[in-house]
């Protein structure tokens, strides 16, 4: 199985703040890989995919950058709506694999 | 709208079997391959098994090989997981998720997820 990690597993951030995650898959997965957002006891919903593509909706204060096994999430300028947890995933092959998840919390 | 919603969630002893469905609604349910997700209590997401849109393939994850089954009924728009043989380990919200394209593509549409407890 592709192993995802994400770093770093959890930060505090100010409304306003550029932040950037990162993730690394343990072998390349071309551009096969998406971001979710998740809020405390809500589903996950669809940031990112093919590594860069935004997902209709979502504000373009979000971006994603990447291939291979070095991936990206950057948020412009941190909104209250955005402290959540972020997840990538590779839909390369199966099992499909999420990384352990990134909590960004408010400062 | 794209609506999945998952039922049949519940507290279950180890070693007895449960069966989630979700029900769909808003698109054209045959089109898509459906995957099952989960998420242990305080935990991250875990993947664990997808059926192709006509039923014709299922992939699962090693832990539950043998003990789970995924199907679906088109006719009905609806999604099952068959969970035999449960593990304590297998406490967890269930989520369906629908695959965004025919091939391998990224989940776009999450149902609200149904809890499952396996304790004595």
């Amino acid at each position: 199985a592709i192993r995802m990690t994400q770093s770093p597993s959890s930060f505090s951030a100010s409304t306003g703040d550029r932040v950037t995650i990162t993730c690394r898959a343990s072998l390349g997965i071309s551009t096969s890989l998406a971001w979710y957002q998740q809020k405390p006891g809500k589903a996950p919903k669809l940031l990112i995919y093919a590594a860069s593509t935004l997902q209709s909706g979502v504000p373009s204060t979000f971006s994603g950058s990447g291939s291979g096994t070095d991936f990206t999430l950057t948020i412009s300028r941190l909104q209250s709506e955005d402290f959540a947890t972020y997840y990538c995933q590779q839909y390369y092959s199966y099992p499909r694999t999420f990384g352990q998840g990134t909590k960004v919390e408010i400062k | 709208q794209v609506q999945l919603v998952e039922s049949g969630g519940g507290v279950v002893q180890p070693g007895r079997s449960l069966r989630l469905s979700c029900a769909a609604s808003g698109f054209t349910f045959s089109f898509y391959a459906m995957h099952w997700v989960r998420q242990a209590p305080g935990k991250g997401l875990e993947w664990v098994a997808v059926i192709s849109y006509d039923g014709s393939k299922e992939y699962y994850t090693d832990s539950v090989k043998g003990r789970f089954t995924i199907s679906r009924d088109n006719s009905k728009n609806t999604l099952h997981l068959q969970m035999d043989s449960l593990r304590p380990e297998d406490t967890a919200v269930y989520y369906c998720a629908r695959g965004s394209c025919g091939g391998d593509c990224p989940f776009d549409c999450w149902g609200q997820g149904t809890l499952v407890t396996v304790s004595s």
